[in-house]
């Protein structure tokens, strides 16, 4: 089946620094989803993005489908940006399975 | 309304308890799913219902029943849990028109479940 991996598996920043998030994944897809899951377990959709680029706020994601990649750009984080960052993939012979990578655990310092 | 709910937010049960976890959406969709997440793992699906049939069991113990009564409501049945279960329990929804799946899913903000 497919196998997506995100990278790094844990991030620390201080408040205020940027980062950038990778998923790759090893087969075509027709969904890819961004996630963060807060302290509390809830699952909190950032993007639905299985190609091109897309902005909201001081988070913006790029997926190049061709090359089976996603990329999540914060900036300017905040304490609140602490959790987990999954990525999620949606194989082309599945309407409804998506296929979650490992998470990269991220924690903002003050 | 883009929220899905669930309810216990939290459940301690013992072995030989019954107990039911509930989730409702209220966007329209079609497609509603059970997903049990461990600590610090991704979340793994369980079932997945369309038109309030069940369309995928992803090998689940059939100590774990769900059922869909009607398009908003999902409900997992709990029944001789054993202590490995204890884990977070999400349901989520897509939208789904007959044929065609969109398949951006919304998460509910889980059940937390301990078994004893």
């Amino acid at each position: 089946g497919i196998q997506v991996e995100q990278s790094p598996p844990d991030l620390i920043l201080q408040e205020g620094a940027n980062s950038t998030l990778r998923c790759n994944f090893s087969d075509s897809v027709n969904n890819l989803q961004w996630f963060h899951q807060n302290p509390w377990g809830q699952l909190i959709n950032l993007f639905y993005i299985p190609s091109g680029t897309k902005q909201n706020g001081r988070l913006s994601a790029t997926t190049v489908a061709t090359e089976r990649y996603s990329l999540l750009y914060i900036s300017s984080s905040q304490t609140t940006d602490s959790g987990v960052y999954f990525c999620a993939v949606g194989p082309v012979d599945s309407s409804y399975k998506l296929i979650f990578g490992s998470g990269t655990r991220l924690l903002v310092r003050p | 309304d883009t929220e899905v709910t669930q309810t216990p937010k939290h459940l301690v049960m013992g072995m030989t308890n019954k107990k039911s976890l509930k989730c409702e959406q209220h966007m329209g969709h079609r497609a509603m799913y059970w997903y049990k997440q461990k600590a610090k793992k991704p979340p793994e699906l369980m079932f997945v219902y369309s038109y309030e049939k069940l369309s995928i069991n992803e090998s689940v113990p059939s100590r774990f029943s769900p059922e869909c009564p009607n398009s908003s409501l999902l409900n997992l049945h709990l029944h001789a849990l054993q202590p490995e279960d204890s884990a977070l329990y999400l349901c989520a929804s897509s939208q789904e028109n007959r044929g065609i799946s969109y398949n951006e899913q919304f998460f509910g903000p889980g059940t937390r479940l301990t078994v004893l």
